[in-house]
């Protein structure tokens, strides 16, 4: 089964400064996804990628899909205290339509 | 829309006690999936449905957990007999049928077994 790993797992940062989180998958990803978390709250989507070096931009978060299909980052600029909470990566199996699998996390701390 | 709809938000439960979580999906959505979430384990699918049916419910720990989804608008996820451990933040999300298609989160149910 695919297995998703994420580092750091966890993250201080002063604001204003800018980091890169990562997602390295067991195995070829056919669709990666963002997402963010606040603590005590659900999932809010940030963006997916499918393709081998597809790079996508939301506001001042930045997501690419490294060419081999096998690790995906995500970097923030200039980041700021609403970025904290907790980022997780998800994958899809290469039919496109099951259930993500997630990494564990990466807990974002901003501080002033 | 509203969104998923989750309820209760916390359920705080004795040990063996029966434990019922709900969920709506959002309207026009045809999956839906239940999943647990742990400091230890990270955020786990327990199940999940494909128009109403349950397609892989591998992820499910023990013959304690049930799921249903009766209809298109609701599910339940029930464990009876509750235990310490399945102290959790369960999660429901839905997504439209299609490739690579997002899935959208409730808020969860934080539940405490004590």
């Amino acid at each position: 089964s695919q297995e998703l790993e994420q580092s750091p797992q966890s993250l201080i940062v002063q604001e204003g400064k800018n980091l890169t989180i990562n997602c390295t998958s067991s195995k070829t990803l056919y669709g990666l996804y963002w997402y963010k978390q606040k603590y005590g709250e659900g999932l809010i989507f940030l963006m997916m990628l499918q393709k081998g070096g597809e790079e996508k931009s939301h506001e001042k978060i930045t997501a690419k899909l490294d060419e081999k299909k096998q690790q995906s980052s995500l970097h923030i600029t200039a980041s700021q205290p609403s970025h904290a909470g907790i980022y997780l990566c998800g994958a899809v199996s290469l039919s496109g339509n099951t259930p993500l699998v997630f990494g564990k996390g990466t807990r974002l701390s901003v501080i002033a | 829309d509203a969104g998923v709809i989750q309820s209760p938000r916390h359920e705080v439960t004795e040990m063996g006690q029966e434990v019922t979580l709900r969920c709506k999906p959002i309207s026009g959505h045809n999956s839906l999936f239940w999943y647990r979430q742990t400091m230890m384990r990270g955020l786990e699918l327990l199940i999940y449905f494909n128009n109403n049916v349950p397609i892989d419910d591998s992820g499910m720990p023990e013959d304690r957990f049930s799921a249903k989804m009766p209809n298109a608008s609701f599910s339940t996820l029930k464990i009876q007999p509750s235990e310490p451990r399945d102290s959790a933040v369960y999660f429901c999300a839905s997504s439209p049928t299609g490739k690579n298609t997002e899935a959208f989160f409730g808020q969860g149910t934080r539940l405490t077994v004590v």
